[in-house]
């Protein structure tokens, strides 16, 4: 079955520091890799995603993420984070014919001022 | 402006009640679907539905009906409230394929 795994709950990093959110999945193909931001209170917007092609995505708000088959990881990553950036992210996968997602339990992070 | 719109924001049930979460969207979406979500548990799809009179069950739909008369709306019923249904539920819409889902701000529900 396929699955999703963000193996850290919590992020804190420093405000002009550089971001790892990690995500790995599986699945016995090329999924189909989403990222989701969902700010306090508010619904998930979409970040990014990638279906084929350049390994390397680039996404909204300066974000990008990396897929990396042998790993089965699609890392996302930001090289100066703001405060704006706190939030939470969800990665999720995309493997079923009738288009749903499997989605990962999510990171929070933390921006130190 | 173009949307997922999710009503109410928030609601309070009894033990036992039944209530319908709204959810419209007016960007001619195909695939709608519902979720919630509750801490350390990423989302759980609930219903989901591909078309106008198309739904299907996801990962955790017992307690929960849903139909879809229309291609904007698709309502989520719960049939008779259970603490254990005490979440936040997302409705999602995506015109095609993969194109990724557009979510509603959500609702935030409390059963006592």
């Amino acid at each position: 079955a396929q699955s999703v795994t963000q193996p850290d709950i919590h992020i804190t990093v420093s405000e002009g520091a550089s971001l790892e959110l990690r995500c790995n999945y599986s699945y016995g193909a090329t999924p189909y890799l989403f990222w989701y931001v969902q700010s306090p209170g508010q619904g998930l917007q979409l970040l990014l995603k990638y279906f084929s092609g350049d390994t390397l995505v680039q996404g909204i708000k300066g974000f990008e993420a990396e897929f990396k088959r042998s790993q089965s990881s699609f890392n996302l990553r930001k090289p100066s984070v703001h405060w704006s950036d706190a939030a939470e992210y969800f990665c999720a996968v995309g493997a079923d014919s009738n288009y749903q997602l499997i989605w990962g339990a999510g990171t929070k992070l933390i921006i130190k001022p | 402006n173009a949307g997922v719109t999710q009503t109410p924001k928030f609601q309070v049930l009894k033990t036992g009640q039944s209530m319908t979460l709204q959810c419209a969207q007016d960007m001619n979406h195909e695939y709608m679907s519902w979720y919630r979500q509750d801490p350390g548990m990423g989302l759980r799809l609930i219903h989901y539905s591909v078309g106008a009179g198309i739904t299907d069950q996801g990962e955790v739909p017992n307690g929960y009906n849903v139909s879809r008369s229309t291609t904007e709306d698709f309502p989520l019923r719960l049939l008779s409230a259970a603490p254990s249904q005490t979440s936040v539920y997302f409705c999602a819409s995506s015109f095609q394929g993969w194109d990724g889902y557009t979510f509603g701000s959500g609702t935030r529900l409390t059963v006592v």
